[in-house]
C-alpha cells in the first residue's frame, strides 16, 4: 500500500510552458485534493474532487486545471506557467462518513512536487 | 470562512524539555488535524482530533471545540520532532468537512 504518490518531486519550467503534475491514490479513498504551499506560509486549497467525473475549485484555482476520470488519479495541469506559480504542490486524499454527504476523516499527504518557473 | 491562529511561531528547545502549541479557531468545527512537516518538507499525520484528547507515544492533544481551541503537547523532546507543526480545520462551519484551511504553523527546533 503505497498511500499517495506524486510525480515529478521537482521541475523547473520556463515562463509560458505547461505541464501536468500526476497523483495517485491507492487507499480507494473517494476524496481527493491539490494544494500549494509558499515558502513559509500554510497550504492553500486549489482543487477538490468528491469522485470520479466530480470536481471543484478551492481558494486558489486560477492558472491551474484538475480532471477525475478514475477513483484513483487525480492530475493538476497547470496552463502557461508564472512565476507567482512557483511553489511546492501537495496532493492529498480521505474517505469518507458511510451515509453522510460532505463529512471525511483525515487527509492523506504525498511527498509533494517542488516547481519552479522561471 | 474560518480563521486560524497558532502559536507561539517559533519555538526553540534544548533535547528533553516539554513544550505546548496552540491552535486557536475563529468558529465551530467538525474537523481538526495536526500536522507535523519535517525539515525534508513531508507531511506527516499526527491527529485527527475534532474534539476530546489522543495520545501517541510522546505526543498528545487535546481539542476543545466549545472554546475554539486546540493543542499539541510534545514531551521529552527529541531532535527529530524539529521542523513546522500546522493545525488545519475546515473553512467553512458546519455541513461539509473536507476542504481545509491552514494556520501558518509553529517552527520547532530542538536542539542537542
Amino acid at each position: 500500500n503505497a498511500g499517495v504518490t506524486q510525480t515529478p518531486k521537482f521541475r523547473i519550467l520556463k515562463i509560458g510552458q505547461s505541464m501536468t503534475l500526476q497523483c495517485a491514490q491507492d487507499m480507494n479513498h473517494n476524496y481527493m485534493y491539490w494544494y500549494r504551499q509558499d515558502p513559509g506560509m500554510g497550504l492553500k486549497l486549489i482543487y477538490y474532487s468528491v469522485g470520479a467525473g466530480i470536481t471543484d475549485k478551492g481558494e486558489v484555482p486560477n492558472g491551474y486545471n484538475v480532471s477525475r476520470s478514475t477513483t484513483e488519479d487525480f492530475p493538476l495541469r497547470l496552463e502557461l506557467a508564472a512565476p507567482s506559480q512557483t511553489s511546492v504542490y501537495f496532493c492529498a486524499s480521505s474517505y469518507t462518513h458511510p451515509g453522510l454527504a460532505g463529512r471525511a476523516y483525515e487527509q492523506y499527504f504525498g511527498p509533494g512536487t517542488r516547481l519552479t518557473v522561471t | 470562512g474560518i480563521q486560524v491562529e497558532q502559536s507561539p511561531p517559533d519555538l526553540i528547545l534544548q533535547e528533553g524539555a516539554n513544550s505546548t502549541l496552540r491552535c486557536n479557531f475563529s468558529d465551530s468545527v467538525n474537523n481538526l488535524q495536526w500536522f507535523h512537516q519535517n525539515p525534508w518538507g513531508q507531511l506527516i499525520n499526527l491527529f485527527y482530533i475534532p474534539s476530546g484528547t489522543k495520545q501517541n507515544g510522546r505526543l498528545s492533544a487535546t481539542t476543545v471545540a466549545t472554546e475554539r481551541y486546540s493543542l499539541l503537547y510534545i514531551s521529552s523532546s527529541q531532535t527529530t520532532d524539529s521542523g513546522v507543526y500546522f493545525c488545519a480545520v475546515p473553512m467553512n462551519s458546519g455541513g461539509s468537512n473536507y476542504k481545509l484551511t491552514f494556520g501558518k504553523g509553529t517552527l520547532l527546533t530542538v536542539n542537542p
